[in-house]
This record gives C-alpha cells, structure tokens and sequence, in this order.
C-alpha cells in the first residue's frame, strides 16, 4: 500500500538554525498538508498546499515557516530561525482529490530544538 | 517510547468488550468527519470517515455515528483487541476549507 514518507525521524536542531523536515507524498496525490504536535497533544494544521501555492495556513505558520515543492515528488517545510517552542512531531499528509477523502500521514519527523 | 502529553480522557476496556470512543465539535458547517488511530511514535492512521448527509457509517470491526443535531460523532470498535490500543482522534472539515480540524484525543487502553 503506498504511504507517506518523512525524513528523518529525528532532528535535533540548535536554536536559531535553519532546518528543512522532508516528505514524500503519496504519488497520485494532489493535496499536501504539514501538521504538528507537541509531546503527544493534539494535531494542530500548519498548512495546505495545492497546485504549488499554499492554499490555507494557520496562525501557527508565520514568516519563520516555508514549504516548497521543489521537484514534483518530494514536499518540504522549512524553519527559518528555529525557537525552543518548535520542538514537535511534524506530520506531513496528502489526499488525493478536492472534497471527501481522507488525508493519509506519514510517521513523522521528531524535531527537538534545543 | 510512550509520549507524555495532556490528560487525555482514558477509555479502558476488556479485551472482547465493545469501545465507544465519542468526539464533540463545535462547527455547524462541518460536512466530513474523519476517526483517527495513532500508535506510539507514528502518525495518525486513518480508520473510517462519514459525510454529514450519513448518521451512520460501518467497517470491519468499527462503526462512526453522527449525530449533527448534538454535534456529537463516536467510534464503536467492536470485540476490542490489544492492537487497538492507541489514542484515536476526531477530525472534521468543511466545504470551502482546505483545513482538517482534530479533536482533543482519547487514549484506549485494552486490559487482557
């Protein structure tokens, strides 16, 4: 079955750093998403992206936040300037059409900032 | 390992019972509901989804109910098993919104 997949598992970044969390969607896929959460609490929507732009962000998603999708396969979320409050699981999800289907994650990237 | 969160609510079990696991949201225009499972260290698996023009919906072991007058949605997972332990997530979303909005968690623990 084709799944969604992140890398890497963990990153351990120092404060003020760039990082760049990786994710291959699910190839047929059209709609591409960046979730978090923190220590196991709830899943919080970062952004949308469909057709190459972003189609919706939260609050959460300011200046410091970037996706791209730089090669047609693969979907990154970049950092800026990392904070200690970045420190989260970063899901990445995908869907396939517009409308009523499900979104399918993958299993994460740990980032720790310290 | 297992992750420390929040209290999320804790629904125990004997394994062969029913589970019903039940979500609240808030949101009239919600139109699609989505039950999440997430294990330790993975991302949420998706379980079973019902449009808003359903009140019920049924898969293998699971069936979603959908009360929109209440706005209440539930997952019953039938003769639950030890794999089924996991904290399971509501999810809803709206036409006109790109954005799935998940609920609080609840976390199943399945006693032997």
């Amino acid at each position: 079955e084709p799944e969604v997949t992140q890398t890497p598992s963990h990153q351990v970044t120092q404060m003020g750093q760039e990082v760049i969390l990786r994710c291959v969607p699910i190839s047929n896929h059209l709609y591409f998403y960046w979730y978090r959460q923190i220590l196991g609490q709830k899943v919080e929507f970062l952004v949308s992206f469909y057709n190459n732009e972003i189609s919706e962000k939260s609050e959460i998603f300011d200046d410091q936040f970037s996706v791209e999708r730089p090669d047609g396969s693969n979907f990154t979320l970049k950092i800026r300037s990392t904070k200690l409050e970045d420190s989260a699981m970063y899901f990445c999800a995908s869907k396939t059409w517009t409308g009523y289907s499900p979104l399918h994650f993958g299993n994460g990237t740990r980032l720790t900032v310290t | 390992g297992e992750s420390v969160g929040l209290h999320l609510p804790t629904l125990s079990v004997q394994e062969g019972d029913n589970s019903i696991i039940n979500c609240a949201y808030s949101n009239s225009a919600s139109d699609y509901f989505i039950w999440y499972k997430q294990e330790s260290g993975k991302g949420p698996q998706f379980i079973i989804d019902i449009r808003s023009n359903m009140d019920k919906r049924q898969g293998q072991r699971v069936t979603v109910l959908l009360n929109k007058t209440v706005k209440h949605l539930s997952l019953q997972i039938a003769a639950t098993q030890p794999g089924d332990s996991a904290v399971y997530f509501c999810a809803e979303s709206s036409s006109g919104t790109y954005k799935y909005i998940f609920g609080t968690g609840t976390r199943l623990k399945v006693l032997a």
